[in-house]
């Protein structure tokens, strides 16, 4: 079967560091979206990852092993507003998005 | 930037009545929709993948009978929860691929919140 694993909640401190981690397995791999949803609303696009290695976009940048099976969303300089959950999306070998159940993020002051 | 819309953002019925819910691309053609739902603190469930001018393909266990997906133009797709149940009450989220920009990324819709009572 198809698996997506992330923590299921996180805390840390605003102006630290958090690293998001996440564990796949799938039927094939054609890249690795992350997603930051606030709570009742919908997701939105964070980052995209297809080849191995680290893409930084501002505060927040992703990780990608293909041979692991791993990715990680690190954010920095944590702010209230980081307060969110956080989806792993997996594109599988028919192009179909595997969600992870998500990463409740909460900051605290 | 790549907008989809959803009306409406909140609908509250009453049980054995039917909703429609409108996925509409604002400002590019989409082919290919997704209708997702979601319950509280768990993660987006894929119920249908839509395709303009051809039927919706549904997900295992999905019934398509009570969840009538339409996908009429390029901007336009609808879902319509007929008969609706209290269970059906859930956030539905709809999104949207476009063939450019960040391969097979998902734009979403902002959600309707459906009640059934």
């Amino acid at each position: 079967g198809q698996n997506i694993d992330q923590p299921t909640e996180m805390t840390a401190t605003e102006g630290a560091i958090v690293q998001i981690n996440c564990t796949y397995q799938t039927s094939g791999f054609n890249g690795l979206f992350w997603y930051q949803q606030h709570a009742g609303e919908a997701p939105t696009f964070l980052s995209y990852n297809v080849l191995d290695g680290l893409e930084e976009k501002g505060r927040f940048s992703s990780f990608l092993s293909r041979s692991k099976g791993y990715s990680y969303l690190l954010l920095k300089e944590l702010q209230m507003k980081d307060s969110a959950s956080y989806l792993c999306a997996v594109l599988d070998s028919n192009y179909q998005l595997i969600w992870g159940a998500g990463t409740k993020l909460i900051i605290k002051p | 930037g790549a907008v989809v819309s959803q009306h409406p953002s909140w609908v509250i019925c009453k049980s054995g009545t039917s909703v429609k819910i409108e996925c509409r691309s604002l400002d590019f053609q989409a082919t290919t929709m997704f209708w997702y739902r979601q319950f509280p603190k768990q993660s987006l469930m894929l119920m249908a993948t839509s395709n303009e001018g051809s039927k919706a393909t549904y997900e295992q266990g999905v019934e398509k009978d009570k969840f009538l997906i339409n996908h009429a133009s390029l901007t336009l797709s609808t879902l319509t929860v007929t008969s609706a149940h209290p269970e059906d009450s859930s956030f539905y989220i709809c999104s949207a691929h476009r063939t450019s920009g960040t391969p097979y990324e998902q734009y979403f819709g902002p959600g309707t919140r459906l009640t059934v009572t």
